[in-house]
């Protein structure tokens, strides 16, 4: 069991630049999340997935957009980079254990937009 | 404006000693809280979990107590080891999680030999 892992695991871009983060998931669970940390911050959530096919914005969507065609794979996507996007990514997944949802995260990509 | 705060940026505690992280939250819809630990370069990793209903999880040498009247919650690590220094994140969710965690911004343990 590889967990969650995710693609790339740095990267350089520069402004108006386009690229896809790939996270994928091999325990089968249900419910994926992108989040987003920056220096002295917590995690904050892009977006989710509480399904295949489905996605819902999180608290801070915007430049971002996602995509769940498979269950085991969410992608997060940042079609023109701006430097306020320079962060570490995280992806997550989880399923429901009596109605409670533990993340299990990967270990992240570091993105540098220039 | 912050919902989950956690506002000790760093703390020292020394090896066998106890070490007590804190939290406090402002949404009173809130019915799930979790710890995380996080080491460097590394994405975090699940520690312990309580739900609203309970005021007390334990597991192995971690506690979390909740306090729902004063909208706080608070990790207890008994014995402190080295491999405990890591940043700890406090986390929260409404339904159980399923939408998503919000988190404070971490505190820094250092156990000193």
């Amino acid at each position: 069991n590889a967990g969650v892992t995710q693609t790339p695991k740095f990267r350089v871009l520069k402004t108006g630049q386009s690229m896809t983060l790939l996270c994928a998931q091999d325990m089968n669970h249900e419910y994926m999340y992108w989040y987003r940390q920056d220096p002295g911050m917590g995690l904050r959530l892009i977006h989710y997935s509480v399904g295949e096919g489905t996605t819902a914005k999180g608290e801070v969507p915007d430049g971002y957009n996602v995509s769940r065609l498979k269950k085991q794979n969410f992608l997060l996507g940042l079609e023109s980079a701006a430097p306020s996007q320079t962060s570490v990514y995280f992806c997550a997944s989880s399923y429901s254990t009596g109605g409670s949802y533990e993340q299990y995260f990967g270990p992240g990509t570091r993105l540098t937009v220039t | 404006d912050q919902q989950v705060k956690q506002n000790s940026p760093s703390l020292s505690v020394q090896e066998g000693r106890i070490s007590i992280l804190n939290c406090d939250y402002t949404n009173s819809m809130f019915d799930y809280f979790l710890w995380y630990k996080k080491y460097p370069a590394e994405g975090p990793t699940f520690l312990i979990s309580i739900s609203s209903i309970k005021d007390k999880n334990e597991d192995g040498r971690f506690t979390v107590f909740l306090n729902k009247s004063a909208k706080h919650l608070s990790l207890h690590i008994v014995p402190s080891q080295p491999g405990d220094s890591a940043v700890y994140f406090c986390a929260a969710s409404e339904r159980g999680g399923a939408d998503g965690l919000t988190f404070g911004k971490g505190t820094h343990l250092i156990i000193q030999p």
